[in-house]
């Protein structure tokens, strides 16, 4: 089955401290695999996918098959960074969410 | 261009009545997808739409039905109301195009249930 886990609830970092947010899938097929975010107060909203390779405010995120992951990194920690955070796994027209999980920027 | 708009916003019910909520997905999008997002259990699907046609559904009882009108805008409906229900219900668009697979999420429908 199609299962996307978030083995992190809360992740707390401070400023400037890289982050790591946890992302392991299962999936039989090719996977299309996202990150979105959501802001206090704001809808969600697509951070970035994987096919795309980008780079989304300092974020990527790299697919690595073998380890069935996808781990979103970011070098150095923002206050403005500080949201809950959920990893996607694209079957067919619906997205598999992971239970998410929330980060804190502290200064 | 305009986001997608849910309605209402919160609403409060008792066990056992029903609740009907409604989606205006942007404007050229053609699937709407559904949401129940709960801090416990985080965002679980519901079901899909694309032209009218229900294409997905999610592991939720019969009493969480869905329907969606030839512009695109949807509907779901919970019917006999249940504590677990109360949650924040999401509505997505997309386009689906073969490069996106990218969802436009609106707001949510708070919903309480007494």
């Amino acid at each position: 089955a199609q299962r996307v886990t978030q083995p992190e609830k809360l992740l707390s970092v401070f400023k400037g401290a890289p982050v790591e947010l946890k992302c392991n899938y299962s999936y039989s097929g090719s996977p299309e695999l996202f990150w979105y975010v959501q802001y206090s107060r704001q809808r969600l909203q697509l951070l970035l996918r994987h096919i795309s390779r980008e780079s989304i405010k300092g974020f990527t995120a790299d697919l690595n098959k073998g380890e069935t992951s996808f781990h979103l990194k970011k070098p150095f920690a923002q206050e403005e960074d500080s949201a809950m955070y959920y990893c996607a796994l694209r079957y067919g027209n619906k997205l598999v969410f992971g239970a998410g999980t929330i980060l804190r920027v502290k200064s | 261009k305009a986001g997608v708009t849910q309605t209402p916003r919160y609403l409060i019910k008792t066990r056992g009545q029903q609740v009907t909520l409604s989606c205006s997905p942007i404007s050229g999008h053609r699937s709407v997808s559904w949401y129940q997002q709960t801090p416990g259990q985080g965002l679980q699907f519901l079901f899909e739409y694309f032209s009218e046609t229900q294409r997905n559904k999610g592991n939720f009882p019969g009493r969480f039905s869905g329907r969606q009108f030839s512009n695109s805008r949807s509907e779901m409906n919970v019917s006999t109301l249940e504590l677990g229900d109360s949650a924040l219900y999401l509505c997505a668009s997309s386009s689906w195009t073969s490069q996106a697979g990218e969802l436009f999420f609106g707001e949510g429908s708070r919903l309480t249930v007494l």
